[in-house]
């Protein structure tokens, strides 16, 4: 079965300095993997996937994650944090090989941005 | 493009009712899902809809129940509500595939 963890409830970092969120998945082949990240009282908004291809996906706001196979790791980072990057980020797998299954969530992280 | 549209935001009802939550997806996007969203079980699947049939379906318990209509819009029922309902309930639309999955602003249902 596919599952996402991440080992991090809370994540502090102050402004400018870069932020990484840790993710790891398991799953039986090659996974689709996702972030997303929540402010309050919001849905969950896309930063970035990884399908295939380039290891190396860049996304939304200056945010970006490397696919780490060996390591099985999706972590997202960002060079230079902003206190309005404060907020709960979620990491997430679906295997596309096991027919119709879902996407399964992290836990979360929470993020805070001092200035 | 207009985005997931979730109705309503916001709901107060008592244990022991039911309620009914709408999701409207993306323009051309045929698959719905459903998440439960409380702060210690974090997001939970409750199902995914696509072509109007359940194609997925979570570890929820019958008292939770969802459709899908020919335009692709879902409604999910909860009946004999329970003070653990109380959650913020996320829809998601996507294409065929799973390679994309975009989310509403959520329905925050309150139990009382």
């Amino acid at each position: 079965a596919q599952s996402v963890a991440q080992p991090e409830d809370q994540v502090n970092v102050a402004e400018g300095n870069p932020l990484t969120v840790k993710c790891t998945y398991s799953v039986s082949g090659n996974p689709y993997l996702f972030w997303y990240v929540q402010y309050p009282n919001r849905g969950l908004q896309f930063l970035l996937k990884y399908i295939t291809g380039d290891n190396l996906v860049k996304g939304s706001y200056g945010f970006e994650a490397e696919f780490n196979k060996s390591q099985t790791s999706f972590h997202l980072k960002k060079p230079s944090a902003l206190v309005s990057d404060s907020a709960l980020y979620f990491c997430a797998v679906r295997d596309p090989n096991s027919g119709n299954t879902p996407l399964v969530f992290g836990k979360g992280t929470r993020l805070s941005v001092i200035a | 493009k207009a985005g997931v549209t979730q109705t309503p935001r916001y709901l107060i009802k008592t244990r022991g009712q039911q309620v009914t939550l709408s999701c409207s997806p993306i323009s051309g996007h045929r698959s719905v899902s459903w998440y439960q969203q409380t702060p210690g079980q974090g997001l939970q699947f409750l199902f995914e809809y696509f072509s109007e049939t359940q194609r997925n379906k979570g570890n929820f318990p019958g008292r939770f129940s969802g459709r899908q209509f020919s335009n692709s819009r879902s409604e999910m029922n909860v009946s004999t509500l329970e003070l653990g309902d109380s959650a913020l309930y996320l829809c998601a639309s996507s294409l065929a595939g799973g390679k994309d999955y975009t989310f509403g602003s959520g329905t925050r249902l309150t139990v009382v």
